[in-house]
């Protein structure tokens, strides 16, 4: 049973379309995320939603909007793509429990590679 | 802001040495320190995390870290490496409060074990 799944695992598409990538958790946790890995490995936190409330969102340039239709989905939707969105998406969620105690856990990860 | 600083960028050893990866982050506050690790085209595991009690935690695989307080420090080790150690380690800090979730990571080490 897949914890955090994700769709696509390879996305590859022209500059200026429009993508979405789509992910699931079926752990019941309230919280999800979205990374962006770019191509030196660094991960930095782009959105995080907890239970379909927008709570993080990290400076991201307004042609990315998440859209989470309830707290088990946490979609990722791009506008007019450009070459530096190229990069690797990880969704993650988690239970965000009083006194912050809460773990994070990954899906396998979207390569996005825009030409 | 808040940071986090992994000193070793890229570790190559040989099968049986001993590994010590370090971690420093920058925040008076509050934290819960985590170790993922990134095998070759896989997503994050969670490899160990600190929250509270006692300092020296262990994760799977045989890796430990240990909570300095006073050096902002949580350093990763494996006293004997094996081959398919090989991934890439990254560390993560989350401030206890606030309650957002959000993860900071460090820049992540790559681990490379010769056989």
């Amino acid at each position: 049973d897949t914890a955090v799944s994700q769709t696509p695992k390879y996305l590859v598409t022209q500059m200026g379309n429009d993508k979405s990538i789509k992910c699931e958790q079926n752990l019941g946790h309230d919280t999800m995320y979205w990374y962006k890995q770019d191509s030196k490995k660094f991960l930095k936190i782009m959105f995080s939603y907890n239970n379909k409330e927008l709570i993080i969102n990290e400076t991201v340039p307004n042609r990315f909007s998440p859209k989470s239709p309830d707290k088990a989905h946490l979609n990722l939707h791009i506008n007019s793509l450009e070459l530096g969105d190229s990069a690797v998406y990880f969704c993650a969620s988690s239970q965000v429990a009083s006194g912050g105690l809460d773990t994070q856990y990954f899906g396998p990860g979207t390569r996005l590679t825009v030409l | 802001a808040q940071s986090v600083s992994q000193h070793n960028h890229h570790v190559i050893l040989s099968e049986a040495a001993s590994l010590e990866l370090g971690c420093n982050y920058s925040y008076g506050g509050t934290v819960n320190l985590f170790w993922y690790v990134q095998y070759p085209g896989q997503h994050l595991q969670l490899l160990l995390k600190y929250f509270s009690g006692d300092p020296l935690v262990k994760g799977i695989k045989g890796f430990e870290a240990e909570f300095i307080k006073s050096k902002f420090s949580f350093n990763l080790r494996k006293p004997s490496v094996q081959w398919s150690d090989t991934a890439e380690y990254f560390c993560a800090v989350k401030r206890r409060s606030g309650n957002t979730g959000k993860l900071i990571f460090g820049q992540g080490t790559t681990l490379q074990v010769k056989p």
